[in-house]
């Protein structure tokens, strides 16, 4: 079954400085990726999903952005953080068709940008 | 694109009540559905999932079932555990391709021994 890592676990940065966010898959090929964020107290919202190497599709304009290097690794990126980017995010692999559209999980990065 | 509401919460029952959170969805599609769950300070794990009209999901004592009629997917355990405590969201898939879920806003409960 897959697994997701994401590092790191928990990161603290200040407004207008450079984000990197990473998420690894283990045990499947050419997965589905998403990246979603949770805000306090609210529900997931999607930020991006790719379908293979370098295609990235947006769900909601702002100021991050994510790439897919390599098959099973997806980075979430920013040039500028903002107060508002502070939140948990989740990166999620699509189980491919034995598993009929379930995702699957990473443990999360929680981010707070002062 | 499909739209969920879900019983807002907070949800707070004594140990060994009956449990019900409500989902409705909205969906261009025959999407499959879902309900995660959320430890404290966890990802979200899959708690059980239905994926055609009048199938009924079930694991560690909840249990949801597909209602298309009514396009609902409502949860249910017969005696919930403290363990049980945790945010629970409900989510239709969009169908085959991307399997983009779109989520609820996650219904947070608590139970006190």
């Amino acid at each position: 079954s897959q697994t997701i890592h994401q590092w790191p676990a928990t990161l603290v940065q200040p407004v207008g400085s450079p984000l990197s966010l990473e998420c690894t898959v283990e045990g499947t090929s050419n997965p589905n990726l998403y990246w979603y964020r949770q805000a306090a107290g609210r529900g997931l919202q999607l930020l991006f999903y790719s379908v293979g190497i370098g295609q990235i599709s947006s769900e909601v304009p702002q100021n991050l952005s994510a790439s897919r290097p390599q098959d099973r690794q997806f980075i979430l990126s920013s040039k500028k953080l903002l107060l508002s980017d502070s939140g948990f995010y989740l990166c999620a692999c699509h189980g491919g068709a034995s598993s009929y559209n379930e995702q699957f999980f990473g443990p999360g990065t929680r981010l707070t940008v002062l | 694109g499909n739209s969920v509401t879900q019983m807002e919460g907070p949800v707070t029952l004594s140990e060994e009540a009956f449990l019900t959170i409500n989902c409705t969805y909205t969906a261009t599609g025959y999407p499959s559905l879902f309900w995660y769950v959320q430890y404290p300070g966890e990802g979200l794990q899959l708690l059980l999932k239905a994926t055609k009209a009048d199938d009924k999901g079930s694991n560690k004592g909840f249990e949801a079932t597909y209602r298309k009629e009514t396009t609902s997917f409502h949860l249910e355990k017969g005696s919930v555990q403290v363990s049980d405590s945790a945010v629970y969201f409900c989510a239709p898939s969009e169908g085959f391709g991307n399997e983009k879920l779109t989520f609820g806003t996650g219904t947070r409960l608590t139970i006190i021994p």
